[in-house]
Order: C-alpha cells, then structure tokens, then sequence
C-alpha cells in the first residue's frame, strides 16, 4: 500500500467552479501537510502548508486536514484557467522524508 | 537567476551510456535532494544529502550513484543507463524544518 494515494484525474472544471483536489495517507504520524502546484515541464512549486489537524486559507485556496480520517484536501474557489496545472499533496511526519502523491491533473476551461 | 538550477534540461542517451545530471542551487541549503516523476507514480525519492558529508540513499536508489561537491552542488549519475530509467529527473533543496522543497526545473531523460 502507497504511504499516499491521489486520484490523478484528469479533472475538467470551468473557469470559476469551485475544486475539490483530495489524498489519503496510511501513516497516523503524518503531522506536517503540503500542496504543490507543477506547471508543464516545470518543477512543483509550495502552494500551501498545514499543521496538524484543521483549516488554512490563502486567497482562493483553502488547506483542510482531517487527522481523524487520515484526508487533506485543497479547495480552489473562483478557479481561473492559470489554475490548469498538476497539484501534488505530500506529508511528513518529521520533516526528514517527505511523501508524495501522484498529482491530480486539473483543466481549468475558459 | 533560478534557485535551482539543472543541467541539462533535456537529454537523449543510449542503452548502457554513463550519464551525469547536474544541480547548483543558490539557497545556501544544506540540505539536497533528487526526485525522479513518473506518470502515474509521483516522486521518488533517489538520494539526499543533509550537508557535504552526509549522503543516503533514498527508495529508489539502485543504478544511481551521487556526487556532492560543494554545499550548492549535487549531481546525480547513471552508472549504465536503461530505457526504464526514463523519467523526468528533480533536484531540490530545503532547510531544515523547513515546509517545502524548492525544485529545480528538471531534467527529461530518455534512454534508447
């Protein structure tokens, strides 16, 4: 069993629905959560970071973590099509590794 | 100038060559690290390295090899390359404690 798993999509939106992007995890020490963003041929790049259980907001984005079920998810209100991209969530317990899911490929229509 | 910077950015190779990627970065890290993405499979991890003289091996470390030089430079090596190492290749660095890696642009590798 993957210490993370991700749908990898493709998800098709149009430009201002709201997304739901999610990732399970196996690991009950999993405490520090991440999402990237990776535009075509570039690197992934920090979208957000959480601690813990709960909620984190930044603009349109918002970071939930759910301990208890071992689910994060990331939404995006007003998507935009500069949104289109891959979205990786990753995990650590410790800050040492890092585990990553697979990335869930969301189309943003005009 | 990126913060991370991997050469080549593209790289076609035959069966059994010896291939070398390379990474600079500027963060003043001591902390690397190289990632290769598969479709499907995410990131894996190959090799890290806390600081010049700590390297380790990651999940996925068999027919690499790692060089690291300075505090800002790691370079990856395919020992004997093969057509299952064709991947798109990572570098990236981090602070300790630190939330996020910052990754390198990537190297697409393909070996024929």
């Amino acid at each position: 069993q993957k210490e993370v798993e991700q749908d990898p999509g493709p998800l098709s939106v149009p430009e201002g629905a709201i997304v739901s992007l999610n990732c399970t995890y196996s690991n009950s020490a999993f405490q520090y959560f991440m999402w990237y963003r990776q535009y075509s041929r570039k690197g992934p790049e920090l979208l957000m970071y959480t601690y813990s259980s709960g909620n984190k907001e930044d603009g349109r984005f918002t970071a939930q973590v759910d301990k208890s079920s071992k689910y994060i998810s990331l939404f995006i209100r007003d998507s935009q099509p500069s949104d289109s991209a891959t979205y990786l969530c990753a995990m650590s317990a410790d800050f040492n590794k890092f585990y990553f899911g697979s990335g869930t490929k969301l189309n943003v229509k005009p | 100038d990126a913060d991370v910077t991997q050469t080549p950015r593209n790289r076609i190779t035959k069966t059994g060559k010896r291939i070398m990627l390379e990474c600079s970065q500027t963060k003043g890290h001591d902390r690397m690290y190289w990632y290769r993405q598969d479709p499907g499979l995410g990131l894996r991890l190959i090799y890290y390295s806390f600081d010049v003289k700590d390297i380790n091996k990651g999940e996925i470390s068999d027919g690499y090899s790692v060089s690291r030089q300075a505090q800002a430079k790691f370079s990856l090596s395919l020992e004997s390359a093969i057509p299952n190492q064709t991947a798109l290749y990572f570098c990236a660095t981090n602070e300790p404690g630190g939330y996020g890696y910052t990754f390198g642009s990537g190297t697409r590798l393909t070996v024929v």
